[in-house]
């Protein structure tokens, strides 16, 4: 079965490290996408890529990388430099055409203590 | 970047049509309107979208104001199942993958 998958579903770090959540997508979508998502709140932007070695940031890039070396793949690291690490993280997936619906995973939580 | 405003919350009784409101007063004339719906803990999950006419699927209808400044997500009979938070986001036609950007979404409650 297609589909995105996010991995761990639940991560734990200690701060000052750096932790790299993963996202693999059998879909065959250019486009590729990272939000946050806090307690209570909508989803907020992080980074997104449209195709293969290309990827801008969103509305939240501080304190997090991406790369986009495979199709399939979106891994977001989240730096020691974030301030509030702590949240639910999701990755989605589309073909790039307005009209194509996002796939999302189902999240990875992420608790930084 | 194109933004939608939705009511926080609406609350509604199982069995009931259930009439779910977005504004988006500057989308564009390539814009498609999606709404999405997202259950605790999960990620969210597509409903329907359109671009200027009326869609219909199996779960849900999508009603688009002649002017394409609104649109109401038409849920026929609500079950206990449909309690999420509802999205609604606008997509260009055009510009491939862009900035995608989800507001607070509404709380949608069921009562049994």
């Amino acid at each position: 079965d297609g589909g995105i998958t996010q991995s761990p579903k639940y991560l734990f770090r200690k701060e000052g490290q750096n932790v790299t959540l993963s996202c693999e997508q059998n879909l065959n979508h250019d486009a590729m996408y990272w939000y946050r998502q806090d307690p209570g709140q909508g989803l907020r932007l992080i980074y997104y890529s449209q195709i293969v070695n290309d990827f801008q940031k969103g509305d939240i890039a501080e304190g997090y990388s991406v790369s986009r070396e495979k199709k399939e793949s979106f891994p977001l690291t989240v730096t020691s430099a974030q301030k509030n690490p702590t949240a639910f993280y999701l990755c989605a997936s589309s073909h790039r055409e307005g009209n194509s619906p996002l796939h999302f995973g189902n999240g990875t939580r992420l608790t930084v203590t | 970047d194109a933004k939608t405003t939705q009511p926080n919350s609406m609350e509604s009784n199982e069995e009931e049509p259930v009439h779910l409101p977005c504004n988006h007063s500057t989308i564009s004339g390539t814009d498609y309107i999606h709404w999405y719906r997202q259950l605790p803990s999960q990620g969210p999950e597509y409903v329907i979208h359109g671009l200027t006419s009326n869609v219909n699927n199996r779960m849900a209808s999508l009603a688009i104001a002649e002017d394409r400044k609104s649109s109401t997500l038409i849920l026929h009979r609500a079950t206990l199942r449909d309690a999420a938070v509802y999205y609604c986001i606008l997509r260009d036609r055009v510009q491939g993958a862009q900035k995608l950007v989800f507001g607070q979404g509404t709380r949608l409650t069921i009562n049994p």
